[in-house]
């Protein structure tokens, strides 16, 4: 595997479900990024990771709640969504102290 | 605090034709700037960046960027636009924010559909 990988790709869950969703970057980085794209919005930036430790926290509710392990792996853990949850949740990942960011290709998740 | 806009919504050329996409933003100073593409359900790829040097950058796929302080504008070019160049397209301004929080705004996007 090469890049950042995100798994699943689709996702559907109820609003009752506990479900994870995972990032794996092989680029040697050493900062993660959650990001959550909805239709006709920009893309909002979650959460933040720097050397596995959390550095930004943007206002994102309590039912997402993000883990990371090491510099290579990053999860976003979901309880108790809602519907507008609905969405593309993007990984990215950067060497950290600038520069560009490196995306996976995202997790489509519905709430019903 | 940054922002980003991207004036264009949607923008329709027909193959061949030349493409010019805006962006502007605002920072305090100069900032990083990238231009990201996404085809559909896919994530976004990079097609260039500026630091710093050379006010005109290439990237992948022809294209290319200018960046103007004067304007504080970094648009997108591209000379002859393929139908695979159909997606949208991302500005974003990146900034450190404080010690080990480097973080990207991103505009609106703009979606380039292209007419065989």
């Amino acid at each position: 595997e090469t890049g950042v990988t995100q798994t699943p790709r689709h996702l559907v869950m109820g609003m009752t479900n506990k479900k994870s969703l995972k990032c794996e970057q092989h680029l040697g980085h050493n900062a993660m990024y959650w990001y959550k794209q909805s239709a006709k919005k920009p893309l909002e930036l979650m959460f933040v990771y720097n050397f596995k430790e959390q550095t930004e926290n943007n206002s994102v509710p309590s039912r997402f709640s993000p883990e990371c392990p090491n510099s290579s792996h990053l999860f976003l853990h979901l309880h108790t969504l809602q519907p507008e949850d609905s969405a593309l949740y993007l990984c990215a990942s950067s060497p950290g102290t600038g520069g560009e960011q490196f995306f996976g290709p995202g997790t489509r998740l519905t709430v019903l | 605090a940054q922002s980003v806009t991207q004036p264009d919504i949607h923008i329709t050329v027909s193959e061949g034709a030349s493409l010019e996409l805006r962006c502007n933003y605002s920072y305090g100073a100069t900032p990083y700037l990238f231009w990201y593409v996404q085809s559909p359900g896919q994530g976004l790829q990079l097609l260039l960046k500026y630091f710093s040097g050379d006010t005109l950058v290439q990237g992948i796929k022809g294209f290319e960027a200018e960046f103007k302080r004067s304007q504080s504008s970094f648009n997108l070019r591209k000379p002859s636009v393929h139908w695979s160049d159909a997606a949208e397209y991302f500005c974003a301004v990146g900034v450190n924010d404080r010690a080990g929080s480097y973080q990207l705004t991103f505009g609106k996007g703009t979606k380039l559909s292209v007419i065989p």
